[in-house]
């Protein structure tokens, strides 16, 4: 089936880290992707991993898959304000062309 | 290198009436997908394009329906607008459709 699920909330202290969740229910998913929204905007690719990978660091960010339990997270290290934003995470399949699985979005606070 | 492109970024109609978005991929990406949010559903697949041919439809009423040119430019149709239309369209371009999908900024249709 095609379903992914993400908490909808995260409030944390500026300069902490921020860890967002993920699960997926389909393991023949190729890519998982993380996009962040802002308000009034598009989506803004952030980060990816291919299915066959254990980690990706990108900068501040990393990615965690564990595919035995179909977890993903994103870990966003010293989080700043300009980080508050909708994160949402998504999965591709091979063989169904261009056709992204959404999760709801967790929407991250970031406090000063 | 140019970013994706989407217009009009507003529009306001009435029920019954139908519209048309238009949707300009970076260059080079032959893919072309399009999705709506709204915040009830979240982000939901509607169809992708690649090299002018519909290879993934979701699962929308056939009132929704698109096209992608030979430029790769692809547009989305709407007609007979009902409430529940309201939404953010976003439509996201990839060089073939399974690997990364960047998006536009997305057009935000008001059916009143």
């Amino acid at each position: 089936g095609e379903d992914v699920e993400q908490s909808l909330f995260l409030s944390v202290r500026e300069g902490d880290s921020s860890v967002i969740n993920c699960t997926y229910t389909d393991s023949s998913s190729t890519y998982l992707y993380w996009y962040k929204q802002e308000p009034g905007a598009g989506l803004q690719l952030l980060t990816y991993i291919f299915s066959n990978m254990d980690m990706k660091q990108d900068q501040r960010l990393t990615v965690l898959l564990n595919k035995k339990d179909k977890h993903l997270s994103l870990r966003i290290a010293d989080t700043q304000t300009g980080d508050s934003a909708i994160y949402f995470c998504a999965e591709i399949f091979y063989n169904q062309g261009g056709k992204l699985i959404f999760g709801q979005g967790t929407e991250l606070s970031v406090k000063p | 290198k140019a970013g994706v492109t989407q217009t009009p970024r507003y529009l306001i109609k009435t029920r019954g009436q139908q519209v048309t978005l238009s949707c300009s991929p970076i260059s080079g990406h032959r893919s072309v997908s399009w999705y709506q949010q709204t915040p009830g559903q979240g982000l939901q697949f509607l169809f992708e394009y690649f090299s002018e041919t519909q290879r993934n439809k979701g699962n929308f009423p056939g009132r929704f329906s698109g096209r992608q040119f030979s430029n790769s430019r692809s547009e989305m149709n709407v007609s007979t607008l009902e409430l529940g239309d309201s939404a953010l369209y976003l439509c996201a371009s990839s060089f073939r459709g399974d690997n990364e999908q960047f998006f536009g900024p997305g057009t935000r249709l008001t059916v009143l």
